[in-house]
C-alpha cells in the first residue's frame, strides 16, 4: 500500500520568511496530493491540492510542486505570518481510494 | 450547513467496554472516512467508505468495525476497548475520494 514520508517534523521560521515542507510517496499510481492545515483543537482543513497531470499550483502565498519521477511533492509558504503557525499534513491518494497522510509538520512562526 | 458532525466529543471507557462513535454529514457526499490521530503518528486511516454501500479497511482496522448506515451516516464501533485505542478520532467526508475532505471536530477517547 501507499506510504507517505513527511519532513521536517518541526520547522521554525522568522515571520516574513519562507517555509518549505517536503513529502515523498511510494505508490507510483497515486495521482492526487492534498495538503491540510490543522489548528489546535480542530479538524484538518484543506489548503491546497495538486493532481498528477500538473507540476505546480499556486494560491496566493501558498504553492505546491510535484515531481512524479522522483515521487515527491512540496508545500511552499511565502511571507509567513503568525496565523500560519499550525500543523501541516501532506497526503496521497492512489487507485485503491485510500487517503494516506504523512506524520505532519509543526510550523512555528517566530516574531 | 453543519458539515461533518461527530458525537460524542469526549468519552472515557473502561477496558473491555464497547461503544459506537457516530458521524453524520449534510453535504450529500459520497465518500466517508474514519481516522485516528496519535502524537507523532499523524492521521492513520481506520476504515473508509468510497461510496454508499461499500466499506474497506484502511491502515489500522484491527479492533474496529464500521457501518455505512446510509449516505449521511458512517459509524465506528469498538467492540472491546483497549488502552491502545486511546486517541482522537476524526470522521471526514468528501464528494468523491479525490476531492477535498471535510473533517469533523474529533472525538477524544480515553480507555482506562
Amino acid at each position: 500500500g501507499e506510504n507517505v514520508e513527511q519532513h521536517p517534523s518541526t520547522l521554525s521560521v522568522q515571520e516574513g520568511d519562507s517555509a518549505v515542507i517536503k513529502c515523498t510517496y511510494s505508490d507510483s499510481a497515486s495521482n492526487y496530493f492534498p495538503w491540510y492545515k490543522q489548528e489546535l483543537g480542530k479538524g484538518p482543513q484543506l489548503i491546497i491540492d495538486i493532481r498528477s497531470n500538473v507540476g505546480e499550483k499556486k494560491d496566493q502565498r501558498i504553492a505546491v510542486t510535484l515531481n512524479k519521477t522522483a515521487k515527491h511533492f512540496s508545500l511552499h509558504i511565502t511571507e509567513t505570518q503568525p496565523e500560519d503557525s499550525a500543523v501541516y499534513f501532506c497526503a496521497a491518494v492512489a487507485i485503491d481510494d485510500k487517503i494516506i497522510f504523512g506524520k505532519g509538520t509543526r510550523l512555528h512562526i517566530l516574531p | 450547513n453543519a458539515g461533518v458532525t461527530q458525537t460524542p466529543k469526549f468519552q472515557v471507557l473502561k477496558t473491555g467496554q464497547s461503544m459506537t462513535l457516530q458521524c453524520a454529514q449534510d453535504m450529500n457526499h459520497n465518500s466517508m472516512y474514519w481516522y485516528r490521530q496519535d502524537p507523532g503518528m499523524g492521521l492513520r486511516l481506520i476504515y473508509y467508505s468510497a461510496s454508499e454501500g461499500t466499506t474497506d479497511k484502511g491502515e489500522v482496522p484491527n479492533g474496529y468495525n464500521v457501518s455505512r448506515l446510509n449516505k449521511r451516516e458512517f459509524s465506528l464501533r469498538l467492540e472491546s476497548a483497549a488502552p491502545s485505542q486511546t486517541s482522537v478520532y476524526f470522521c471526514a467526508s468528501s464528494e468523491w475520494v479525490k476531492n477535498e475532505a471535510f473533517f469533523g471536530q474529533g472525538t477524544r477517547l480515553t480507555v482506562v
